[in-house]
């Protein structure tokens, strides 16, 4: 199986602030890396498919890259309503499924 | 639009059953890839089973054996019959659908049903 890593596990940050958040794969995975969403109490969301393409309505301020094992998701300038989890997800070698442990970003 | 809506969630003791139902309106269950993700109590997202659209199931370790995902193309729904639960199968259950793709993505999940396995 895949396993995900995901790096740092929370975060503070401020308002304005360009922050990124890391994803590692056991193992190539190419692109097939998905990013989302979790705002507590809520379902997560997708942000970011195949590694670095926006799905519809995400803000541009989100942004994913990387391929094979290392993979990032940045938000350029973090607003009030990003102070969320991020998860990442890997679709190459299914099942089973696997996501990252998450990373909490908190606000400073 | 699409929703999802989780239903059969509740308090069960240890070594019991429960059947937690998906029901599907904007898009057609059978026709998809549908699949149950959970998240424990202040844990992370875990991938539970899922079920192709033409009819090939899958679990995760943890419940293999103990769960089985199922459909009923007729009600549009989408199900989840947990037997012989733990205290770690607690957690609150999403179903979400994988959609097919290039690379592919769960784009629509539910609001998520919650199971509380305790004594």
């Amino acid at each position: 199986d895949i396993q995900m890593t995901q790096s740092p596990s929370s975060l503070s940050a401020s308002v304005g602030d360009r922050v990124t958040i890391t994803c590692r794969a056991s193992q190539s995975i190419s692109n097939y890396l998905n990013w989302y969403q979790q705002k507590p109490g809520k379902a997560p969301k997708l942000l970011i498919y195949a590694a670095s393409s926006l799905q519809s309505g995400v803000p541009s301020t989100f942004s994913g890259s990387g391929s094979g094992t290392d993979f990032t998701l940045t938000i350029s300038s973090l607003q009030p309503e990003d102070f969320a989890t991020y998860y990442c997800q890997q679709s190459y070698s299914t099942p089973p499924l696997t996501f990252g442990g998450g990373t909490k970003v908190e606000i400073k | 639009e699409v929703q999802l809506v989780e239903s059969g969630g509740g308090l069960i003791q240890p070594g019991g059953s429960l059947r937690l139902s998906c029901a599907a309106s904007g898009l057609t269950v059978s026709s998809n890839y549908m699949s149950w993700v959970r998240q424990a109590p202040g844990k992370g997202l875990e991938w539970v089973s899922i079920i192709y659209s033409g009819g090939s199931t899958y679990y995760a370790d943890s419940v293999k054996g103990r769960f089985t995902i199922s459909r009923d193309s007729s009600k549009n729904t989408l199900f989840l019959q947990m037997n012989s639960l733990r205290a770690e199968d607690t957690a609150v259950y999403y179903c979400a659908r994988y959609y097919q793709a290039y690379v592919d993505y769960f784009d629509y999940w539910g609001q998520g049903t919650l199971v509380t396995v305790s004594s």
